[in-house]
């Protein structure tokens, strides 16, 4: 019954390899968020969908693309591994995406790239 | 770039007491909202408080907000060890995206 959900939830690759990570909720909810958590603890928004819609969009490599196939689930898939890429990647997920909703996260993927 | 920063980096209290933590942020926000992580896990949504409010409570949670200093405080009242966790503050702007800080680390001793 968990509500946001990711595999794997390590991962450990070399440079240049590519690699999806998968999230999915079963809250009902229509909007997903893909966030990095670096090792000084920042985090930091990357994608943002709602119902399969790409509305945030920040300064990301083009190597990271998000997908939706439904409202239910946003994957991530990078290209080309580097070695910043380096980091603990949560997903979220919200009602509607408005003003004040709470983010309910999912228990992270940590992604080692050697 | 990040808009919220909390205050201090890491707090170690002994258990019952109370622990205190600030955020500061740099431009006008809808709201302000605070999370906990524990280590290895997700973040777990806490308060929420909107520009237009100055305190909120939420059990042992009291979280204040100055809209005119740009800063909010969250206060831990008489702690346990199950508190140990990071703490965040997150604004939202108008733009709906939620900015983060880089966390408190407290450290509840029994």
């Amino acid at each position: 019954d968990t509500a946001v959900s990711q595999t794997p939830k390590y991962l450990v690759t070399q440079m240049g390899n590519d690699k999806s990570i998968k999230c999915e909720q079963n809250l009902g909810h229509d909007t997903m968020y893909w966030y990095k958590q670096d090792s000084k603890k920042f985090l930091k928004i990357m994608f943002s969908y709602n119902n399969k819609e790409l509305i945030i969009n920040e300064t990301v490599p083009n190597r990271f693309s998000p997908k939706s196939p439904d409202k239910a689930h946003l994957n991530l898939h990078i290209n080309s591994l580097e070695l910043g890429d380096s980091a603990v990647y949560f997903c979220a997920s919200t009602y509607g995406g408005a003003t004040g909703e709470t983010q309910y996260f999912g228990p992270g993927t940590r992604l080692l790239v050697l | 770039s990040q808009q919220g920063e909390e205050d201090p980096q890491a707090l170690s209290i002994q258990e019952g007491e109370n622990a205190t933590m600030n955020c500061s942020y740099k431009t006008s926000i809808n709201n302000l909202q605070w999370y906990r992580q524990n280590s290895g896990r997700g973040l777990v949504h806490l308060i929420l408080i909107r520009s237009n409010e100055r305190e909120k409570h939420s059990g042992r949670l009291r979280v204040t907000l100055d809209t005119s200093k740009k800063s909010s405080s969250l206060l831990i009242t008489a702690s346990r060890a199950a508190d140990t966790a990071s703490y965040f503050c997150a604004t939202e702007s108008n733009d709906y995206k939620l900015s983060f800080g880089a966390g408190t680390t407290v450290t509840v001793r029994a």
